[in-house]
């Protein structure tokens, strides 16, 4: 069974920067697959935010590119999320989720638990 | 880039048939995915494909696709249906993924 964990800090300073890590069992990243985070803003819908493959490779949601890093840790199975410069706009839960290809795109099959961030002033 | 709008609720009484639709440009070319998320719960997996569930999903559950509009049908809705139900897709603009607003299933 794939399971996965986010983990990082609940609190960020306005301006500051957000890092999330997420711990993947019960699959390699290094077989293969993007790998995802999304947000979901407290009451309101989902926000893709970007996706890595197992050997780096990475693309991210127009809207946050100039702000968003994604990276890959096959050595410990684990996957991170960056965001610079975060604003109150920024508090949402963050999910980590792996995403399979069918029919031409991937798209998140198992999703981790969700962790709330919040950006205080 | 381009959008996916699904209606932001819709109601259905305990045992009959309801579908949730979502439109956009991108479901010309690409199958839309439905997920189900319950309160203070991570979004499932229900739908993907032309009408696959994953394992474990009841097979009330269905999709479907004709020209832009991507629609879920849940045929004899039971109570733990109530949910908020998003539609996603692939932007034909980029290689990235969008989402719909969702649609929120109240069983009545």
């Amino acid at each position: 069974q794939v399971q996965l964990q986010e983990s990082g800090p609940g609190l960020v300073k306005s301006s500051e920067t957000l890092s999330l890590t997420c711990g993947v069992s019960g699959y390699f990243i290094s077989s293969g697959l993007y790998w995802g985070w999304i947000r979901q803003s407290p009451g309101k819908g989902l926000e893709w935010i970007g996706s890595v493959f197992h050997n780096g490779d990475t693309y991210y949601n127009p809207s946050l590119r100039s702000r968003v890093n994604i990276s890959v840790d096959t050595a410990n199975n684990q996957f991170s999320l960056r965001v610079i410069s975060v604003t109150a706009a920024d508090t949402a839960f963050y999910y980590c989720a792996r995403q399979i290809l069918h029919n031409g795109y991937d798209f998140p099959d198992y999703w981790g638990q969700g962790t709330l961030v919040t950006v205080s002033s | 880039s381009s959008e996916l709008t699904q209606d932001p609720a819709v109601s259905v009484a305990l045992g009959q048939t309801v579908s949730i639709t979502c439109q956009g440009d991108s479901l010309k070319n690409y199958f839309a995915t439905w997920y189900q998320q319950k309160p203070g719960q991570a979004p499932v997996l229900v739908i993907y494909g032309k009408d696959r569930r994953p394992s474990g999903i009841p097979d009330r559950f269905s999709g479907s696709n004709s020209g832009n509009t991507g629609s879920l049908t849940i045929s004899g809705a039971q109570a733990e249906d109530e949910a908020h139900y998003y539609c996603a897709s692939r932007d034909t603009g980029g290689y990235h993924l969008l989402f719909g607003g969702g649609t929120r299933l109240t069983v009545l």
